[in-house]
């Protein structure tokens, strides 16, 4: 089935460590997007990238850094810079760019606890 | 900048009642809009979405949303809840840049 995978589910990390959150689609779809999700915030961009080898800083990108060197997979690895990473990271993918449906599908998340 | 508003951070109804989410947004041009639902600890799901056309759009699981220009808001509505409806609920809307801005969440609970 088509879909976002990201991995792992849960993670943790002690302080001073960078961590990469993996995220692969199957949708053939050209843009992908990092997400962050704290309670009563509801979701704040942090990379996204509308094509291959291509990357823009969202709202919150300090402490973070991406690739994008093949159309299905967009890591996120979280540095040591991140001063509060502790949260619920959602990655997601959209189709072809405006006009389109405009939809955005959604991985199930990884959730990063730092101690 | 665009700006999405839900007033209501939590909110609790029975089940079988009827169920209103409130969205306003702030945007310079007619937004392309979005109701998505998240379950606890999962991705977000898309209920309905709206771009032109009928301002009063259907989507999955019994939902519909109503745009309204004038008062700049896009409430999802629900006849009757059912108790696998608990869940949180996001506005959404995708911008020129083609990035989408989302609402802070709506929690629903649902009494038995």
């Amino acid at each position: 089935d088509g879909g976002i995978t990201q991995s792992p589910k849960y993670l943790f990390r002690k302080e001073g460590q960078n961590v990469t959150l993996s995220c692969e689609q199957n949708l053939n779809h050209d843009a992908m997007y990092w997400y962050r999700q704290d309670p009563g915030q509801g979701l704040r961009l942090i990379y996204y990238s509308q094509i291959v080898n291509d990357f823009q800083k969202g709202d919150i990108a300090e402490g973070y850094s991406v690739s994008r060197e093949k159309k299905e997979s967009f890591p996120l690895t979280v540095t040591s810079a991140q001063k509060n990473p502790t949260a619920f990271y959602l990655c997601a993918s959209s189709g072809p760019p405006l006009p389109n449906t405009g939809e955005l599908f959604f991985g199930e998340g990884s959730r990063l606890t730092v101690l | 900048a665009q700006s999405v508003t839900q007033p209501d951070i939590h909110i609790t109804v029975s089940e079988g009642a009827s169920l209103e989410l409130r969205c306003n947004y702030s945007y310079g041009a007619t937004p392309y809009l979005f109701w998505y639902v998240q379950s606890p600890g999962q991705g977000l799901q898309l209920l309905l979405k709206y771009f032109s056309g009928d301002t009063l759009v259907q989507g999955i699981k019994g939902f519909e949303a109503e745009f309204k220009r004038s008062q700049s808001s896009f409430n999802l509505r629900k006849p009757s809840v059912h108790w696998s409806d608990a869940a949180e609920y996001f506005c959404a809307v995708l911008n020129y840049g083609q990035n989408f801005v989302f609402g802070p969440g709506t929690r629903l609970s649902v009494l038995p």
